[in-house]
């Protein structure tokens, strides 16, 4: 069983302040990462991609990947009041080449406070 | 591009009644994925579909539920007979072969009275 966890928060931040997302996951076999905002009442979008080890940077985004140790995590400097969504994580674990399956996390609530 | 369709937005039924939701995916995407998000369960797949085939439908509940993609544009899911621990979100997804990135449609929130 493909098994994502996220501490489902909420988590609270003040304006300006550096918001930190955790994710791990239980198949070593996975091979690429997803973070994925989601504001109240609306899908999900892809706000971030990450497939080797270290860090991915896109703009006020980090991504963080850590395969020895199952572990993915989403930094947001300068958190903004409009950041305040739920963020979850996927994981594309292929059983086999070309299945590209997603397995979400159950995601993070983040409020930043004005 | 107008995105991933849904339709409709917003279901209420009662118990034993046939919903059927509708999709229709971005133009020249290869896959289709169907999902269900609950505050319990969170977003789990049901079925995927690729270039109108289904793929896997290891994550349909039970035989009450049925999915097909009668060609590239438009997808249903059905539930017969509907039961109450059905209500939820039901969010259509596409992609293009290639590209892992998945575009979600805005979602059709059943209730299931």
């Amino acid at each position: 069983q493909k098994e994502v966890e996220q501490n489902s928060g909420p988590l609270s931040v003040p304006e300006g302040a550096i918001a930190s997302l955790n994710c791990t996951y239980s198949d070593r076999g996975s091979q690429s990462f997803f973070w994925y905002r989601q504001y109240s009442g609306k899908s999900p979008e892809l706000i971030m991609s990450i497939y080797s080890n270290g860090d991915k940077e896109d703009g006020r985004f980090t991504a963080q990947l850590n395969k020895a140790s199952q572990y993915v995590s989403l930094l947001i400097r300068d958190s903004q009041p409009s950041d305040s969504a739920t963020y979850l994580c996927a994981v594309n674990t292929p059983p086999g080449a070309g299945s590209y399956q997603l397995t979400f996390g159950k995601g993070t609530k983040l409020s930043v406070i004005p | 591009d107008a995105g991933v369709i849904q339709s409709p937005r917003h279901e209420v039924t009662e118990m034993g009644q046939e919903v059927t939701l509708r999709c229709k995916p971005i133009s020249g995407h290869d896959y289709l994925f169907w999902y269900r998000q609950t505050m319990m369960r969170g977003l789990e797949l049901l079925i995927y579909f690729n270039n109108n085939v289904p793929i896997d439908d290891s994550g349909m509940p039970e035989d009450r539920f049925s999915a097909k993609m009668p060609n590239a544009s438009f997808s249903t899911l059905k539930i017969q007979p509907s039961e109450p621990r059905d209500s939820a979100v039901y969010f259509c997804a596409s992609r293009e072969l290639g590209v892992e990135t998945q575009y979600f449609g805005p979602g059709t929130r059943l209730l299931v009275l």
